[in-house]
């Protein structure tokens, strides 16, 4: 079964600029999280949906990060405008089951963003 | 609030030496408790989780709920099993947060 895939692997910006990921899930998954993580931290959620619902954004910056799931499948991330403290690793996730945080996540290879 | 604790960044043992990684967890009520490992050059992925109650790899996992921990324990370390480990913590509840610790590199030594 093919995995989680994201595009690009890598991305430098410059601070200002706008920034979008993406993410495709495993095939059939409900659940997809986006992961922000700092170098020398744990991953911290930033949006988890449920099919094309938002079940959770508690933690996303609201003012320059947006996220959607088109049709439920595919998800995008963005961040307009970026600031220097957004350098990270963009993770994505995605998991089988509805309404249930508990289920194994399958994680994507990650984006590394450096704002410059 | 959720939160997890590892207390060592880095743990570095010798191959056939017992290891154990710490974690503890802070929530309010009963969390599903797990590990995730990402070896070098390889993705995050599920090692173990408690409610599963299995040894992966070797790997065991008990839950504390006293001293509110979850400490991965393998009693003869390998060198494969170098790799970077994060303890994370769900609550069953809908739209509970899942959070992770900041992980322990584990470096087995020849």
């Amino acid at each position: 079964e093919a995995g989680v895939a994201q595009s690009p692997r890598y991305k430098i910006i410059e601070k200002r600029q706008s920034v979008a990921f993406w993410c495709n899930p495993i095939s059939g998954h409900a659940t997809l999280y986006w992961y922000q993580q700092i170098l020398g931290q744990g991953p911290k959620l930033l949006i988890q949906f449920q099919n094309n619902g938002v079940v959770d954004d508690s933690q996303l910056p609201k003012d320059r990060f947006s996220a959607e799931r088109l049709k439920g499948v595919d998800s995008t991330l963005k961040i307009q405008p970026a600031k220097l403290e957004d350098s990270a690793v963009y993770l994505c996730a995605s998991s089988l089951a509805l309404a249930v945080s508990t289920d194994t996540q399958y994680f994507g290879p990650g984006t590394r963003l450096t704002v410059l | 609030a959720q939160r997890v604790t590892q207390p060592e960044k880095l743990l570095s043992v010798f191959k056939g030496a017992p290891v154990e990684l710490k974690c503890n967890y802070s929530y309010s009520g009963s969390p599903e408790l797990f590990w995730y490992v990402q070896y070098s050059r390889q993705r995050l992925q599920l090692l173990l989780r408690h409610i599963s109650r299995e040894s992966i790899k070797g790997f065991t996992a008990d839950l504390n709920k006293g001293e509110t921990s979850f400490h991965l324990k393998k009693p003869f370390a390998q060198e494969e099993d170098s790799a970077m480990y994060y303890c994370a913590l769900s609550g069953y509840n809908y739209g509970q947060n899942f959070v992770f610790g900041p992980g322990t590199r584990l470096s087995v030594l020849p």
